[in-house]
């Protein structure tokens, strides 16, 4: 099972949009509706920000939001501040009982 | 609140094995399966399977089959990961997650965690 493709790192300035890609194939990404998201600041552990592709847990900030088309997914973040620089990744079912996730992507809030 | 706490660090020789444990508090442990990710330095997560407490059916990734072993004991609400014949490249964060439960929806998926323990540092050197 092969990694999700998500670009090494990606930067945007306070208070504007960014969108992070999250790229599989047919049997993992667009096979099943079932993406999330985690958000993990250095030396933490990781936290879920979508679930369902596009879904918020409880306490997730609206300026997070995701989406799907074909086999890619992906993360959008409005209204960037100071604490959303962080590392995200993707994950998706891959069917079987299986998970994979994406090599990670690192915001840079400039 | 919900919260998994994880063993302290371990230091392993190649060929060893090691045992990390995850105790869960805060809600009934047999009803959410336990999955365990991986991180290397600077690297990013791998997922390395799931244990349902319950029944303690498990589903491993390809890549750790035949190494890993997830367990648990359901009396101390505590999952365990056994990883064997450790090598160098298996220095990493070893992280416990419970499956995430939808409540609005009664659903939940292989891929969706939360919470997460706050991780185990693993060390293989000689």
């Amino acid at each position: 099972q092969s990694a999700l493709t998500q670009p090494a790192s990606v930067s945007g300035s306070p208070g504007q949009s960014i969108t992070i890609s999250c790229t599989g194939t047919s049997s993992d990404v667009g096979s099943y509706n079932l993406v999330s998201w985690y958000q993990q600041h250095p030396g933490k552990a990781p936290k879920l920000m979508i679930y369902e592709v596009s879904k918020r847990p409880s306490g997730v900030s609206n300026r997070f939001s995701g989406s799907k088309s074909g086999n890619t997914a992906s993360l959008t973040i409005s209204g960037l501040q100071a604490e959303d620089e962080a590392d995200y990744y993707c994950c998706s079912y891959a069917g079987s009982s299986n998970v994979v996730f994406g090599g990670g992507t690192k915001l840079t809030v400039l | 609140q919900v919260q998994l706490v994880q063993s302290g660090a371990e230091v392993k020789k190649p060929g060893a094995s090691v045992k990390v444990s995850c105790k869960a508090s805060g809600y009934t442990f047999t009803s959410y399966d336990i999955n365990w990710v991986r991180q290397a330095t600077g690297q990013g997560l791998e997922w390395m399977g799931w244990m349902n407490p319950n029944s303690g059916n498990t589903g491993y990734a390809q890549k750790f089959q035949g190494r890993v072993t997830m367990t648990r004991n359901t009396s101390i609400s505590t999952a365990y990961m056994e990883l064997s014949s450790l090598r160098s490249e298996d220095t990493a964060v070893y992280y416990c997650a419970r499956v995430f439960y939808d409540f609005w929806s009664g659903y939940s998926s292989y891929n969706w965690f939360d919470p997460w323990g706050q991780g185990t540092l693993v060390t293989v050197s000689s």
